[in-house]
């Protein structure tokens, strides 16, 4: 079983419309992250969030993307208008530990459908 | 940029039989690697991982090999089994915020 929950698993929606995918890790881990994969493609990176502030992000997270864990548990993203090319699955990953050499655990993720 | 290759996009073997999956990466100042398996419609889990400090690391049917003179490494699955079946990634750790960079992955294909 993946150590973190990610809901819904699949989420469709029409262009244009916001949507809200969510991730519930272990709580008191520090270290939080979401990486897309495009259907045949590689896994990249969007994001890293650390002590409740974004650590990182890459030129894919533009403003239509925010993250947030707003109850200190549930880790959300959220895309404000998306697009046909958000259509991917989205994975939640953590950081067991705060050691730098750590492996991050990804979820099994959620399959966004943009028509 | 850092960039992260795959020597074999695909590998196709008999069952029983042992499987070596190859990654090149790019940045000389990575220094911690893993080694995901991705199966269909599910999350990337890890597999092993390695410091850079050393050469070789072993775990259950699978030893991960790494050259950082030639900046490869190499992971081995002894006597593939069916379910080994998936798409294989390595994955550098070096830098900014221990994020990971992803190759395109290769996929294992076991033939029974």
């Amino acid at each position: 079983e993946p150590e973190v929950t990610q809901t819904p698993s699949h989420q469709v929606t029409q262009m244009g419309q916001e949507v809200i995918l969510r991730c519930v890790p272990i709580s008191n881990h520090l270290y939080f992250y979401w990486y897309r994969q495009i259907l045949g493609q590689k896994v990249e990176f969007l994001v890293s969030f650390y002590n409740n502030e974004i650590s990182e992000k890459s030129e894919i997270f533009d403003d239509q993307f925010s993250v947030e864990r707003p109850d200190g548990s549930n880790f959300t993203l959220k895309i404000r208008s998306t697009k046909l090319e958000d259509s991917a699955m989205y994975f939640c990953a953590r950081r067991r530990d705060s050691s730098y050499n750590s492996p991050l655990h990804f979820g099994n993720g959620t399959r966004l459908t943009v028509t | 940029g850092e960039s992260v290759g795959l020597h074999l996009p695909t590998l196709s073997v008999q069952e029983g039989d042992n499987s070596i999956i190859n990654c090149a990466y790019s940045n000389s100042a990575s220094d911690y690697f893993i080694w995901y398996k991705q199966e269909s419609g599910k999350g990337p889990q890890f597999i092993i991982d390695i410091r850079s400090n050393m050469d070789k690391r072993q775990g259950q049917r699978v030893t991960v090999l790494l050259n950082k003179t030639v900046k490869h490494l190499s992971l081995q699955i002894a006597a593939t089994q069916p379910g080994d079946s998936a798409v294989y990634f390595c994955a550098p750790d070096g830098g900014s915020n221990y994020k990971l960079t992803f190759g395109k992955g290769t996929l294992l294909t076991v033939n029974p």
